[in-house]
Parts: structure tokens; C-alpha cells; sequence
């Protein structure tokens, strides 16, 4: 298993457009989560999914995201009319429901212009 | 509000010399304390879960405790590879979700050989 993989790794995108992540989890974890970073900050969480279902969503996650995890495998993570404030790493971390702390991925960084 | 800080904000150290790292939480009904490391570029890497007060957990040159309010992470001894940003993150009992982890802002170390 070679971990929570993310996909791309750096996006550039000019504001307005729509963006869309990829994330990967570890194959046998059944949770998946999505957290945003800035620079000097601490993770702050966006959404999570226990298998195919959504659970729970941060009030950060306005109309202009969305957050999908068909049949339970990977996830998708898209941001529509981004905006300079989106500019952020975006991190995928995945989890078995009765194990302590999440496996993480390295992140998309994304750069709103 | 529910919120976890962490201190010093950065923290610079000779290689050799002993310090701890302070995070303090302010949630009620704490179902776990965790420990992450992050190095520049990359996502979280877990290190401990804390449960209860009283609890002490140890890796190498880095020990973890809990008391009803903070943590600490104490290292000893450290080496240059020991640099990194040092994340507490806090789960606590929610009637929406009890899966919610919020994290600090992380503290930066720097150990100069």
C-alpha cells in the first residue's frame, strides 16, 4: 500500500474557474476526510465520509464546493468560481473507523490568480 | 467556543537541548488527544493518541503527556531531523458527530547542529 495518494500536487488556476481534486485513500480505511491549510495554520477540517455517505460538513464549505465519494473509494474535491481566498493546501487524510489518528496525503496546493 | 491552542509559536533549539511543547484545549468531553508532525510541503505524519489525564506516550526522543487541559510534548535531546511543525489535534464527543478532530496552529521547531 503506498498510502493516501493526492492528485495533482500543485494546481494554478485563474479566478473564476472551477477546480477539481483527486484523493486516493488507503485501500482498506473506510473513512475519508478533507481539510484545507494556510500558511501557519493548523488544519481545519472540511467534510468527511464514511463510505460513500457524507457525514458531516464544515460551515467553510460554502455552495461553491462540493464533495463526492462514489462506491466508497476515492474522493473528489471541487471548488467552482474560485476565488483568491481558496488559494490553500487541500489535504485528504483516510482512517479505519476504530483506529486513532488519519493517514494523510501530501496535498494539493492550489493558487488562485 | 471549542478551540485548542499550542505554544511557543516557534521554537529554536541547539541540537542537545531538552524543551517541551505546550497544547492546551478548552473542549468538553474529549474522546482524544493526537500528535502529528509536518514537514515543510508535506501532509500530517501521526505520532501519538492520548486518552485520558495521566497518560504518557514515548517515540524516540519524544515523549507525550495529558492532563485535564493540555498536553505536552516533550523532546529530548533533539537532532536537526527533529525539525518540523509539531501539531496537537483534539476529538471530542459532539451529538452531530464524535468523529470532529479540530487541530492547533502548530508549533515550529528548528534544531540547529
Amino acid at each position: 500500500d503506498t498510502g493516501v495518494s493526492q492528485d495533482p500536487r500543485h494546481k494554478i488556476t485563474k479566478r473564476g474557474q472551477n477546480v477539481t481534486f483527486r484523493c486516493d485513500p488507503i485501500s482498506e480505511h473506510n473513512r475519508l476526510y478533507w481539510y484545507r491549510q494556510t500558511l501557519g495554520q493548523g488544519p481545519e477540517f472540511l467534510t468527511y465520509f464514511q463510505n460513500e455517505a457524507q457525514l458531516e460538513k464544515s460551515r467553510l464549505l460554502s455552495d461553491r464546493f462540493s464533495a463526492e465519494r462514489p462506491k466508497g473509494s476515492f474522493s473528489t474535491l471541487e471548488i467552482q468560481r474560485t476565488e483568491q481566498g481558496d488559494s490553500a493546501m487541500y489535504l485528504c487524510a483516510s482512517s479505519w473507523t476504530a483506529s486513532p489518528g488519519y493517514t494523510f496525503g501530501s496535498g494539493t496546493r492550489l493558487t488562485v490568480v | 467556543e471549542d478551540q485548542v491552542t499550542q505554544s511557543p509559536e516557534a521554537l529554536r533549539l541547539q541540537e542537545g537541548e531538552s524543551s517541551s511543547l505546550n497544547c492546551s484545549y478548552t473542549v468538553s468531553g474529549l474522546r482524544g488527544l493526537f500528535w502529528y508532525r509536518q514537514d515543510p510541503g508535506k501532509g500530517p505524519e501521526f505520532l501519538f493518541t492520548l486518552y485520558s489525564a495521566g497518560e504518557e506516550k514515548e517515540k524516540e526522543r519524544l515523549k507525550a503527556t495529558l492532563t485535564k487541559k493540555e498536553s505536552f510534548l516533550h523532546i529530548t535531546a533533539p537532532k536537526p531531523e527533529d525539525s518540523a511543525t509539531y501539531l496537537c489535534a483534539v476529538q471530542w464527543e459532539k451529538k452531530t458527530s464524535y468523529d470532529k478532530v479540530i487541530f492547533g496552529p502548530g508549533t515550529s521547531l528548528s534544531v540547529i547542529p
